[in-house]
């Protein structure tokens, strides 16, 4: 089957860095999305790795280890508005996203 | 219109009724796709459509219709609705079916008594 797994819950100070991981298991891979969601509002793209290797975008950097199997999503600099879940995805084999349940990041004063 | 609208925004329905979930977008984006997000799941694909005048079934379609007859609007349709529907509803929407990044319209919060 295919599954992605990402942890529930991460807590951080404001001003420190943050790195999720997200592992997968799928049917073949088309590269894997990033997407940031804010409570009650639709989620928004952050980043897409098809390659291995580290993808910078200002304060968020992600990077993907495909024989591994393994993304994590980097955040420096935090903010309080950054407080939000970040929904790791990946398209499989028929271009169709798989997606993990979401980390819900709180990130405290 | 800017992006992906969807109405309603959010609705309460007796189970056994119909119900018809509307988005459109303005994007020109030849494929959609309508998720349901649930408390601690990850989202799922209901159905989607590569491009007008075709549909394809996802994960979950059980309960559900869609159709694509122009390349701006795909319903989502429940024709009796139950309980177990209840769950926010994602319309999404991509350039092509490739490898494309998808955007998300505001979702439809939809409780089914």
């Amino acid at each position: 089957g295919q599954n992605i797994d990402q942890p529930t819950e991460m807590t951080a100070t404001e001003g420190a860095i943050v790195q999720i991981n997200c592992t997968y298991q799928t049917s073949g891979f088309n590269g894997l999305f990033w997407y940031q969601q804010h409570a009650g509002e639709a989620p928004t793209f952050l980043s897409y790795n098809v390659l291995d290797g580290l993808e910078e975008k200002g304060r968020f950097s992600s990077f993907l280890s495909r024989s591994k199997g393994y993304s994590y999503l980097l955040l420096k600099e935090l903010q309080m508005k950054d407080s939000a879940s970040y929904l790791c995805a990946v398209m499989d084999s028929n271009y169709q996203l798989i997606w993990g349940a979401g980390t819900k990041l709180i990130i405290k004063p | 219109i800017a992006g992906i609208t969807q109405a309603p925004t959010s609705q309460i329905l007796a189970a056994g009724r119909r119900m018809t979930l509307r988005c459109t977008q303005d994007m020109r984006h030849n494929a959609m796709y309508w998720y349901r997000q649930d408390l601690g799941l990850g989202l799922r694909l209901i159905h989607y459509s590569n491009t007008a005048g075709t549909t394809g079934k996802g994960e979950v379609p059980d309960g559900y219709s869609v159709s694509r007859a122009n390349t701006d609007d795909f319903p989502l349709t429940l024709a009796s609705a139950v309980p177990s529907q209840t769950s926010v509803y994602f319309c999404a929407s991509s350039e092509t079916s490739g490898r494309d990044t998808q955007y998300f319209g505001p979702g439809t919060r939809l409780t089914v008594l």
